[in-house]
């Protein structure tokens, strides 16, 4: 069974940095490209960030590019999403989810539970 | 970016009801069309790809139809489970993006 589990959020200043993780288990990581997704309090879903199985292909959202690097270890079978200079509009649960291939499709077959992020003074 | 709208933006239901939802892409996206629930404090969950494939393990229920530009989510017989908030995305390019979702309440 295919299971992510997100972890990493919390309460960080503007302007601070934070670092998410996911662990993924039940699959081999390697194989599929992941992403992370987030949801805005009272909001729908925003694609962030995606990154291949191999990791060499990585893909930002406009709104997060030169600000959040995406990454993964293969070792670890964990998926990181590294966020600096945060904003108050980066407020929101952040999802990790699993790609149907290799290759960023974009199209989510299974999500982590999700880690609550909040930027606020 | 390709912009997704969806209708209603909430609807109420009774358990045993057909319920449609309405999702439209502002440019063709051809059948790259997936269908997603969330529930509060649950992971989001898959339920239709490319336009309309089930995903595996989900109760047959659920349908989905349309290309192009214009796609339908159906429900055909409500479930107490099956009340949450459902999203069409598109996955033709990058950056993919969702609808602003439909709120499915008990009536």
């Amino acid at each position: 069974e295919v299971q992510l589990s997100d972890s990493g959020g919390g309460l960080v200043q503007p302007g601070g940095s934070l670092r998410l993780s996911c662990a993924a288990s039940g699959f081999t990581f390697s194989s599929y490209a992941m992403s992370w997704v987030r949801q805005a309090p009272g909001k729908g879903l925003e694609w962030v960030s995606a990154i291949s199985g191999s990791g060499g292909s990585t893909y930002y959202a406009d709104s997060v590019k030169g600000r959040f690097t995406i990454s993964r270890d293969k070792s670890k079978n964990t998926l990181y999403l590294q966020m600096n200079s945060l904003r108050g509009e980066d407020t929101a649960v952040y999802y990790c989810a699993k790609d149907r291939e290799r290759t960023v499709t974009t199209l989510f077959d299974s999500w982590g539970q999700g880690t609550l992020v909040t930027v606020s003074s | 970016d390709i912009q997704m709208t969806q209708s209603p933006s909430s609807l109420s239901a009774s358990v045993g009801d057909r319920v449609t939802i309405s999702c439209r892409a502002s440019q063709s996206i051809s059948s790259y069309l997936n269908w997603y629930h969330v529930k509060p404090g649950k992971a989001p969950k898959l339920l239709i790809y490319a336009a309309s494939s089930l995903q595996s393990g989900v109760p047959s229920r659920f349908s989905g139809s349309g290309s192009g530009t214009d796609f339908t989510l159906t429900i055909s017989s409500l479930q107490p489970e099956d009340f949450a908030t459902y999203y069409c995305q598109q996955s033709y390019n990058t950056p993919p993006t969702f609808g602003p979702g439909t709120k499915l309440e008990i009536k």
